[in-house]
Formats: C-alpha cells, structure tokens, sequence
C-alpha cells in the first residue's frame, strides 16, 4: 500500500484528510476490507475504521460522528477524512488491509508506509 | 486508549527466548481467537508476525511462535537476534461495534 504524501499540519477545528493508493492488487478484491490505523507519537495503534470496495464502512464507535472514509475504485484509491481535529488527533497515519472472509478477521497483513500528521495552530 | 495490556518492555540476550503476554478480559482476548501480534521498528509501519492466536503469515521466521490461555495471549520469540529488537503491539477482535483494540507495546531490547 503506499500512502499520498499528507498535509503534515493541520489546524484544530480542522478537517484532516489523507488519501492510500493501493498497490497490492486492485481494490476491487472482494477478500479484503481497507481500514486506516493511527498512532499517536510515543503510544500505541487504534483502529480508525474500514471500507470494503462496495462502499460499506465500519468505524471505531469513539471516532465514529468525526470520520469519513471513502473508496475510488477507479483510483484504486480509498480515503479517509477527519473533522473538527484537536491535538489529540496528532498521529502517524496509516492505511492497512484486512481480510474480509470473516468479520472477526481483524489482523492487518498490509500497511501503508505512515504519514505523520500535527494538528497546531 | 489500549484495552489490551502488555509489559512495557523485556530484553534477552541474543539466543535466548523471551516471552511478551497480552492481557485482556473475556471482551476481547478471552472471548475470541481472534488475537494477534505485530512488529515494529522504529519509524517503520508495524509487520504482522501472528494472527488468530497462533498462525504465522508467509515469511515470518518459526521462531516466532504465539499461543493463547483464557484472557492472556503471549508471543514467544526464541532464538534472538538483533534486528528482533523493536516494539510488539498485540491485539484482538472485540465484537462487532468496536471491532478492534490494540495494546500499548511492549519494547525488546536484545542486550
């Protein structure tokens, strides 16, 4: 997977949004969900949420009325946006993929390379 | 907001094994075998070294090696090398709504 290089810096109030190209196969790939992870400096991941091809999604329930994630298969491209960012939203951003087979299927055998994104005024 | 907990961190020597558990609740590691581990190396995206508690992707070493009893997983690496040094996150399937949970890390440092 290779992430789109990321704004670096956005500000609070903000909406954060950040692109994954998918280079491992086409999208389309009905095995697999596409899901973004975050990490926040010096701490540990939390899943974000996760978009089949079709366009069905599924979030972290604690994030879920800020995010937005979205799928081109055209692109081979699938997105995620996150509004009203605060500082806590800072994070290496990763995107990642999962297969679909199960819906408990929830290890991530893929990842994007991580882009780092600061909320700060 | 880790719901899974490990050590902070272990160290062994090289050759040695070392074990690194994850413990959880019957919401997540002792309610699934859904668990599974990841490495990373700093600056570096996490690689998956096990999923569903004890099966090693394509490519992973079996020196990596990971089991499960009730609401702790544990992953056990014999044998350590150098480039084994990195910090290891596990995680498991928590239902539907919340889907999945990490833990904090643990950080192994080969003396």
């Amino acid at each position: 997977l290779l992430q789109e290089p990321g704004p670096g810096l956005v500000k609070p109030s903000e909406t954060l949004s950040l692109t994954c190209s998918v280079s491992v196969g086409p999208i389309t790939n009905r095995g697999f969900y596409w899901g973004w992870i975050r990490q926040p400096p010096g701490k540990g991941l939390q899943w974000i949420g996760s978009i089949y091809y079709s366009g069905s999604t599924f979030y972290n329930p604690s994030l879920k009325s800020r995010v937005m994630i979205s799928v081109d298969t055209s692109r081979n491209q699938f997105s995620l946006k996150l509004t009203s960012v605060t500082a806590a939203d800072t994070a290496v951003y990763f995107c990642a993929r999962h297969p679909s087979g199960c819906k408990s299927c929830s290890w991530f055998d893929s990842w994007g390379q991580g882009t780092l994104v600061t909320v700060s005024s | 907001q880790s719901a899974l907990t490990p050590p902070a961190s272990v160290s062994g020597s090289p050759g040695q094994s070392i074990t690194i558990s994850c413990t959880g609740t019957t919401s997540d590691v002792g309610g699934y075998n859904y668990v599974s581990w990841y490495q990373q190396h700093p600056g570096k995206a996490p690689k998956l070294l096990i999923y569903e508690v004890r099966h090693r992707p394509s490519g992973v070493p079996d020196r990596f090696s990971a089991s499960k009893s009730g609401n702790t997983a544990s992953l056990t690496i014999s044998g350590l090398q150098a480039e084994d040094e990195a910090d290891y996150y596990c995680s498991s399937y928590t239902g539907s709504t919340t889907y999945v949970v990490f833990g904090g890390g643990t950080k192994l440092t080969v003396l």
